[in-house]
């Protein structure tokens, strides 16, 4: 069956730091692969999705996420964080192209120390 | 701007009602979805929905049940609303023509006293 893991429940990053939030799904075929933020009391942003081609993708707010198809990962970076930046973020993989079915991690909460 | 409206930011509940939950968009998406969200267990799908008066089971369907009348519009419903339905609940939507992924609403935060 098909599945996500983001191993890392909670982060801690200093502002102006770097990320990375890490993911790894479980999927037999070519995943399409979707990144989303959900700040405090609001519904999911979608920050940036993976289909084909170039396996590292830009996304909205400064956000890069690299597909690795060896290691089935699909990690989140950014090379600056901002205070603004925290928030919970989940990875999720879809069965189709139209993002039907979507599955989702756990999630990951990231906190921004001044 | 594209937008999935949810009727409720918050609402309280007795055990035992039925609760209506409703969920609009206004991009024309053949897709809507409902998912709950609780710590610890990210988002489980409830039921989604590919078209008017089409349903269909998600993960986790017991105690839920929904309508789709018309495109724009999906409701969940709670028959008997229980105390273990106290959730987050989001909805959303997709075009199954175009591969920009789901749309969600600002989501529904339901306590059943």
């Amino acid at each position: 069956a098909q599945s996500v893991t983001q191993p890392d429940i909670h982060i801690t990053v200093s502002e102006g730091a770097s990320l990375e939030l890490r993911c790894n799904y479980s999927y037999g075929a070519t995943p399409y692969l979707f990144w989303y933020v959900q700040s405090p009391g609001q519904g999911l942003q979608l920050l940036l999705k993976y289909f084909s081609g170039d396996t590292l993708v830009q996304g909205i707010k400064g956000f890069e996420a690299e597909f690795k198809r060896s290691q089935s990962s699909f990690n989140l970076r950014k090379p600056s964080v901002h205070w603004s930046d925290a928030a919970e973020y989940f990875c999720a993989v879809a069965l189709n192209q139209a993002g039907t079915a979507l599955i989702f991690g756990k999630g990951t909460t990231l906190s921004v120390s001044s | 701007d594209v937008k999935v409206t949810q009727s409720s930011r918050y609402l309280v509940k007795r055990t035992g009602e039925k609760v209506f939950l409703e969920c609009v968009q206004d991009m024309d998406h053949e897709n809507m979805f409902w998912y709950r969200q609780d710590p610890g267990l990210g988002l489980r799908l409830i039921y989604f929905s590919y078209d008017v008066k089409m349903k269909e089971k998600g993960d986790i369907p017991e105690g839920y049940s929904v309508s789709r009348e018309k495109k724009e519009r999906f409701s969940l419903i709670l028959e008997s609303a229980s105390t273990n339905q106290t959730s987050m609940y989001l909805c959303a939507s997709s075009s199954k023509t175009s591969s920009i992924g789901q749309f969600f609403g600002p989501g529904t935060r339901l306590t059943v006293l």
